[in-house]
């Protein structure tokens, strides 16, 4: 079993969906978590940033971390044709070790 | 404030050879991690820099090393490439505030054939 399990989709939505991406994990140390957006021929972008269990808003983005099912997901509300792009989890046991990240879950939001 | 830039952008090598990825972290960054990420996958933590000496490693071989220089820029060396090695290389800085999140530049494509 991998420490992070993201399914890789693709995930194809209508503009103005709400999306829902998860992430499921292994390990019970892990403590922070996160969400990168990596568009094509781009590095990965932070988006949201989350400690332990709990939500975090930002904008249209939702972060959800359920550590008790070791289950983190994150919402796009109104979707977006910009929101196009490959959404990739990564979570580690504290601040400053290094990401394990999901495989990644490509997203299509066509207009 | 600067982001972390890499070069070359892409790369194409030859199996045996060796090769050089550059990168300069972001303003105020005093950290540099490595990371490697093949076609669909997640990326893969290969090394980490922290004042010019290597504080942690993921699973790679010794053919992969790095440097950092006192401006906190880095290098990535792989001796004795395999077609294994192609893929996006990506450079990440940190500060050393804690939980500082990673910032990624634009990642090296190398092709070895």
């Amino acid at each position: 079993q991998k420490e992070v399990e993201q399914d890789p989709g693709p995930l194809s939505v209508p503009e103005g969906a709400i999306v829902s991406l998860n992430c499921t994990y292994s390990n019970s140390a892990f403590q922070y978590f996160m969400w990168y957006r990596q568009y094509s021929r781009k590095g990965p972008e932070l988006l949201m940033y989350t400690y332990s269990s709990g939500n975090k808003e930002d904008g249209r983005f939702t972060a959800q971390v359920d550590k008790s099912s070791k289950y983190i997901s994150l919402f796009i509300r109104d979707s977006q044709p910009s929101d196009s792009a490959t959404y990739l989890c990564a979570m580690t046991p504290s601040g400053n070790t290094p990401l394990v990240f999901g495989k990644g879950t490509r997203l299509s939001v066509i207009a | 404030e600067t982001g972390v830039t890499q070069s070359p952008t892409h790369l194409i090598k030859t199996r045996g050879q060796q090769v050089t990825l550059r990168c300069s972290s972001q303003s105020g960054h005093n950290t540099v991690s490595w990371y490697q990420q093949a076609l669909g996958q997640g990326p893969q933590f290969i090394f980490q820099y922290y004042r010019e000496e290597e504080n942690g490693r993921g699973n790679f071989p010794p053919r992969f090393s790095g440097l950092q220089f006192p401006n906190y820029s880095s290098e990535l060396n792989v001796n004795a490439l395999e077609l294994d090695d192609s893929a996006l290389y990506l450079c990440a800085s940190s500060s050393d505030i804690a939980h500082s999140p990673l910032h990624f530049g634009n990642g090296t494509r190398l092709t070895v054939t």
